[in-house]
C-alpha cells in the first residue's frame, strides 16, 4: 500500500471529451506532483503543488489543467487531448516540495486518447 | 539543460549474476541522487538515495550505489541478483538550482532468467 491512490486506473477518451484524473494521498504530505510516463522516455514532471499552491508548471499544454483543492487531493482535468497524450499519468507526493525529499508514487492512470 | 542518462535500456542476466546499471547526469553543482524501482504491476518506489557523506550508499534488498563526482555518475550495483529483481530501474537527480524538480532517466529494464 503506497498511501497514494489514483482513479481511474484506466481511461479511454476521444479527442473531444472532457475527463478528470484524481489523486489522493493519505501520508500527511504537503507537496503533490503530476508526471507523464511514456514508453522509452524519461518520466516527465508536469506540475508541482506545495500547500495547495502551484509552484511548477513544466511548460505543459493548456489542455491539461491541474487543480489542488487541499494538500491531500490533486486533480488533472483533461480536454481536447491529442493521441500523443496517451501515456501513464503518475501522481506523487512528498513531505515538502524540495526535491531532496523522497517521493511516493501512486499506481498511475493509463490514458488512451482515440 | 540538466539531464540524466541511463545507457542500458534492457539488461538480461541469469540468477546469481552481478549487476551494474549505469547512470550519468549533467550538472556541475550540488546534487541529490536517487534510484527508484518499478516492479511489474506495482508503483514506483525508492530504492536508495544519496544526499551527502559516504559516496557508497546502501539501499533495500541488497542494492548499493556509488556516487563518483568526477565522473558525474551514480551507478547501481548488486553482487548477486534474484529472479525477484526483475523490474524497471530509474535513476533520478535533484539539483539545488531546481529545488522542487527531480529529473528522471529513461529507465533500464532488468530481466532475470531463473
Amino acid at each position: 500500500e503506497t498511501g497514494v491512490t489514483q482513479t481511474p486506473r484506466h481511461l479511454v477518451m476521444g479527442m473531444t471529451n472532457k475527463k478528470s484524473l484524481k489523486c489522493e494521498q493519505h501520508l500527511g504530505h504537503n507537496a503533490m506532483y503530476w508526471y507523464k510516463q511514456s514508453a522509452k522516455k524519461p518520466l516527465e514532471l508536469m506540475f508541482v503543488y506545495n500547500f495547495k499552491e502551484q509552484t511548477e508548471n513544466n511548460s505543459v499544454p493548456s489542455r491539461f489543467s491541474p487543480e489542488c483543492p487541499n494538500s491531500s487531493h490533486l486533480f488533472l482535468h483533461l480536454h481536447t487531448l491529442q493521441p500523443e497524450d496517451s501515456a501513464l499519468y503518475l501522481c506523487a507526493s512528498s513531505q515538502d516540495r524540495l526535491g531532496s525529499y523522497e517521493q511516493y508514487f501512486g499506481p498511475g492512470t493509463r490514458l488512451t486518447v482515440t | 539543460a540538466q539531464s540524466v542518462s541511463q545507457h542500458n535500456h534492457h539488461v538480461i542476466l541469469s540468477e546469481a549474476a552481478s549487476l551494474e546499471l549505469g547512470c550519468n547526469y549533467s550538472y556541475g553543482g550540488t546534487v541529490n541522487l536517487f534510484w527508484y524501482v518499478q516492479y511489474p504491476g506495482q508503483h514506483l518506489q525508492l530504492l536508495l538515495k544519496y544526499f551527502s557523506g559516504d559516496p557508497l550508499v546502501k539501499g533495500i534488498k541488497g542494492f548499493e550505489a556509488e556516487f563518483i563526482k568526477s565522473k558525474f555518475s551514480f551507478n547501481l550495483r548488486k553482487p548477486s541478483v534474484q529472479w525477484s529483481d526483475t523490474a524497471e530501474y530509474f535513476c533520478a537527480v535533484n539539483t539545488y538550482s531546481s529545488a522542487s524538480k527531480i529529473i528522471f532517466g529513461s529507465g533500464t529494464r532488468l530481466s532475470i532468467r531463473p
